[in-house]
């Protein structure tokens, strides 16, 4: 079971640049989200969406953005990179039967 | 204030103790509770549900207060494999909130 499969897990980005990060689910999940985890704060919400076609704004929506095409996938994207975007991201699909979110490994992004 | 409220930690016992994990949130519409498990440099699992009367998983007993709005965690006879960071999730309205986690190190 591959479960939430997210890329790269790594990466450094110089300030301005733009990115993608990669999320795919095979669970058949309709709620996916994102979060970034910084160094003494909770995980906090970026976007999420309910289903195909469907996103919404989470707690720090700035400077993202998302699409949701299939139920499968969900990808990140960074528009211009700024040092205040360097985090740990991480994609997380929803089980809404049981509430538990099934995390990605994590994408470690520095932005210099 | 904090949604969702933790104490950091770290917490140093040796095998064997048992510990134990406060986590207070501010909204009193949240709707379920849980805690996660996260290794170093690892994502989040979950560890179990929090409900209402109580419930124990083996080692691990989670409780509920509304009426002080606090969950807790204890681990009984702690094991070296038990050294992780603990994360209070609570749910509002489908809007998952974390709290920032409680560091365990277990030692021999």
């Amino acid at each position: 079971n591959a479960g939430v499969t997210q890329t790269p897990k790594f990466q450094v980005l110089k300030t301005g640049q733009s990115m993608t990060l990669q999320c795919a689910q095979d669970m058949n999940h309709e709620y996916m989200s994102w979060y970034r985890q910084d160094p003494g704060m909770g995980l906090r919400l970026i976007h999420y969406s309910v289903g195909a076609g469907i996103t919404d704004q989470g707690e720090v929506p700035n400077g993202y953005n998302v699409s949701r095409s299939t139920t499968e996938d969900f990808p990140l994207r960074l528009l211009s990179a700024a040092p205040s975007q360097t985090s740990v991201y991480f994609c997380a699909s929803t089980d809404l039967n049981t509430g538990e979110l099934f995390f990605g490994e994590g994408s470690r992004l520095t932005v210099l | 204030r904090k949604e969702v409220e933790q104490d950091p930690g770290p917490f140093n016992v040796p095998e064997g103790a048992t510990v134990a994990f406060n986590c207070t949130y501010s909204n009193s519409a949240s709707q379920s509770f849980f805690w996660y498990r996260q290794d170093c440099r690892k994502e989040p699992k979950l560890l179990m549900s929090v409900y209402s009367s109580g419930n124990e998983d083996g080692r691990f007993t989670a409780q509920l207060n509304r009426a002080s709005q606090y969950i807790s965690l204890l681990i009984r006879d702690s094991k070296l494999s038990d050294s992780a960071t603990y994360l209070c999730v609570v749910n509002v309205i489908n809007d998952m909130r974390f709290g920032a986690g409680t560091r365990l190190t277990v030692k021999p």
